[in-house]
């Protein structure tokens, strides 16, 4: 069974850092592609971050602040987000995607989310 | 503002067929095959409902599918159920982008 458990999410004051996890199980997980999504409260979905093979990706609101990585030998994504804004306040949830193509916006697996909170 | 457009909101009542329509542009949804759609029920993780436009995942009801036409992709629901009121979300794949995008989310009210 695949399973994505997301850790790491707190309140955080402006300008701090957190590092959020996903830790992976139920599949291979080298093969295939992982993002980050995140969910502002009542609004919609953003895709925040991907990695697939070598490469990284990241959306222009969070370009330069926020870096993806994946350890393959622990089966964990992670999301060093530094700098946040209070506009970065959301659910935060890994995804898997069904191919090793991350511009492909396919995700079969979701984690359960965590929470981030940037307030002073 | 989202790159993508859904409507709001959309209601039906139980039997009914009701449709989700997701416009882009050429950029995205008219010109790729890329379009995927979410069901995300309140306080819960978004599911996968139809990949890839028309492939429905293993588990998902064949009462729902997806077409597209021109820059306008669209989710139909037949036989609507009680279960299915829930916020559904269209995301496509993108040139402009190295990411993809989503649309803004609709509601669907089942009366």
């Amino acid at each position: 069974e695949v399973q994505l458990l997301e850790s790491g999410g707190g309140l955080v004051q402006p300008g701090g850092s957190l590092r959020l996890s996903c830790a992976a199980s139920g599949f291979t997980f080298s093969n295939y592609a992982m993002s980050w999504v995140r969910q502002a409260p009542g609004k919609g979905l953003e895709w925040v971050s991907a990695f697939s093979g070598s490469s990284t990706y990241y959306a222009d609101s969070v370009k330069g602040r926020f870096t993806i990585s994946r350890d393959n030998s622990k089966n964990t994504l992670y999301l060093q987000m530094n700098s946040l804004r209070a506009e970065d306040t959301a659910v935060y949830y890994c995804a898997k995607h069904t191919t090793s193509i991350a511009a492909r916006p396919s995700f079969d697996y979701w984690g359960q989310g965590t929470l981030v909170t940037v307030s002073s | 503002q989202s790159a993508l457009t859904q409507p709001a909101s959309v209601s039906g009542s139980p039997g009914q067929s009701i449709t989700i329509s997701c416009t882009g542009t050429s950029s995205d949804v008219g010109g790729y095959k890329y379009v995927s759609w979410y069901q995300q029920h309140p306080g819960k993780a978004p599911k996968l409902m139809i990949s890839e436009v028309t492939n429905r995942p293993s588990g998902v009801p064949d009462r729902f599918s997806g077409s597209k036409s021109g820059n306008t992709a669209s989710l139909t629901i037949s036989g609507l159920q009680a279960e299915d009121e829930a916020d559904y979300y269209c995301t496509s794949y993108t040139s402009s982008s190295t990411l993809g995008v989503f649309g803004g989310g609709t509601k669907l009210t089942v009366l």
